[in-house]
């Protein structure tokens, strides 16, 4: 099994430019979720997801757009990359009834000039 | 809503022990912690469901007192594998289940030294 697979692993942008981060799982997992990095803030919250065709917000949701529109794929949209999001993303992925571990992708660094 | 997590950094010997402190303002229905090692991503440790259970494996063990929503995690005679940034997610209940919105700490780091 793969478990979690982001991509892309890095990317560059410019002020203004939309991008879209891929995830996907292979687990069957419902439960899958976003988290930016930054340092000395640990780990944000940006969206999450309890199941095909259900979204919710986080701690820092604002300028990030989601949508499940199946169970393995979790998509995290920049519409107008800001300096701000300059950041490294984690797509994580959870069973159990979402009471379970959290698996996390690799990651993708993006930096935003 | 975010948890608080103490010391932010600890450095060790080799076989010493530590702990880290989470604590938060709300009450929890369960507290997940993981380890982060530079360029890596997060690794699970160990999850507690509230109801004061205590966890462990090998030298690393966690419990989770849920009146005073708090958790503490444990290492003993430490190893150089230990170092890393450890974080702890804390998630909020909606009466006898979850929310589902896990909520990370800021990191403590650990850094053990030969």
């Amino acid at each position: 099994n793969a478990g979690v697979t982001q991509t892309p692993k890095f990317q560059v942008l410019k002020t203004g430019q939309s991008m879209t981060l891929q995830c996907a799982q292979d687990m069957n997992h419902e439960y899958m979720s976003w988290y930016r990095q930054d340092p000395g803030m640990g780990l944000r919250l940006i969206h999450y997801s309890v199941g095909a065709g259900i979204t919710d917000q986080g701690e820092v949701p604002n300028g990030y757009n989601v949508s499940r529109s199946t169970t393995e794929d979790f998509p995290l949209r920049l519409l107008s990359a800001a300096p701000s999001q300059t950041s490294v993303y984690f797509c994580a992925s959870r069973g159990q009834e979402h009471t379970g571990e959290l698996f996390f992708g690799e990651g993708s660094r993006l930096t935003v000039l | 809503q975010q948890p608080v997590q103490s010391p932010q950094a600890v450095i060790l010997r080799e076989g010493e022990d530590a702990v880290i402190n989470c604590s938060s303002s709300k009450a929890l229905y369960s507290v997940h912690w993981y380890r982060q090692k530079h360029g890596e991503a997060p690794v699970f440790l160990m999850i507690l469901l509230k109801g004061g259970e205590q966890k462990g494996h090998d030298k690393i063990s966690a419990s989770f007192n849920e009146k005073k929503q708090q958790s503490s995690l444990y290492l003993t005679a430490s190893q150089l594998s230990y170092s890393g940034t450890y974080f702890c997610g804390t998630e909020l209940g909606h009466g006898s289940s979850n929310t589902g919105k896990l909520i990370f700490g800021q990191g403590t780091t650990l850094q053990v030294k030969p």
